[in-house]
């Protein structure tokens, strides 16, 4: 499976500001997906990456709090943007397997705290 | 609304024991089940299982999935520390791709 690595692995930030976070693959790879971990609670979809054009996103989650980059096959980036408390969680990236389109391979995650 | 429940939320063993998960899901479009190990952040993938791949296994971990009865069960034998984590149940369906998760089970394995 892809080398998947993210940055920062870490952040504490204050709310009202803005963390960008890189994901990298070390293959080109179709399918990227962002996904929210918050305390206490499982996985929940923030969007698919489409290269070259604008990210899908799932019901709950907007363009406006959540921007997404993805300007190839190997990086894409996700802002959380005017943050507040309640964005404090895992945030990671996957893709999908070359094997199966079903099987996700997740990245190390990023863990924010916004005080 | 398609969901996952997995089942117990947390579960206590000693070394050496067996331990059962259970996942059990309703969805419209079904098309595989998953089965993650988490860890600190990253989930890290064990098993996926379809129609066609009902039953998989490496090592003391093994899986099922019962089409029928709409759920999967993870067997880990001889539990060692080291499987201390949350295991997560995840399907996916529909043309998105998206995986779907369950809430997880935490497993504690004491020496």
């Amino acid at each position: 499976s892809a080398v998947i690595s993210q940055k920062p692995s870490r952040d504490i930030c204050q709310r009202g500001t803005s963390l960008t976070i890189q994901c990298q693959v070390d293959s080109q790879v179709t399918m990227m997906f962002w996904y929210r971990q918050q305390p206490g609670q499982s996985l929940t979809l923030i969007a698919t990456a489409n290269q070259g054009s604008e990210a899908t996103y799932e019901s709950g989650f907007v363009i406006d709090k959540f921007p997404i980059s993805r300007p190839n096959l190997t990086f894409s980036t996700l802002t959380v943007s005017n943050m507040s408390p309640e964005d404090s969680s895992i945030y990671l990236c996957s893709v999908v397997g070359t094997a199966s389109t079903d099987t996700q391979y997740f990245g190390p995650g990023t863990r924010l705290t916004v005080l | 609304e398609d969901k996952v429940v997995q089942s117990p939320l947390s579960l206590v063993v000693h070394e050496g024991d067996t331990v059962t998960l259970n996942c059990s899901y309703e969805v419209t479009n079904f098309r595989s089940l998953l089965w993650y190990k988490q860890e600190k952040k990253a989930p890290t993938f064990l098993f996926m299982l379809t129609s066609s791949g009902i039953e998989k296994k490496s090592g003391r971990l093994s899986s099922i999935l019962d089409k029928k009865e709409l759920s999967s069960i993870l067997n880990i034998t001889a539990t060692q520390t080291g499987d201390s984590a949350i295991y997560l149940c995840a399907y996916s369906g529909g043309s998105n791709y998206k995986l779907t998760f369950g809430k997880g089970t935490l497993l504690t394995v004491n020496p």
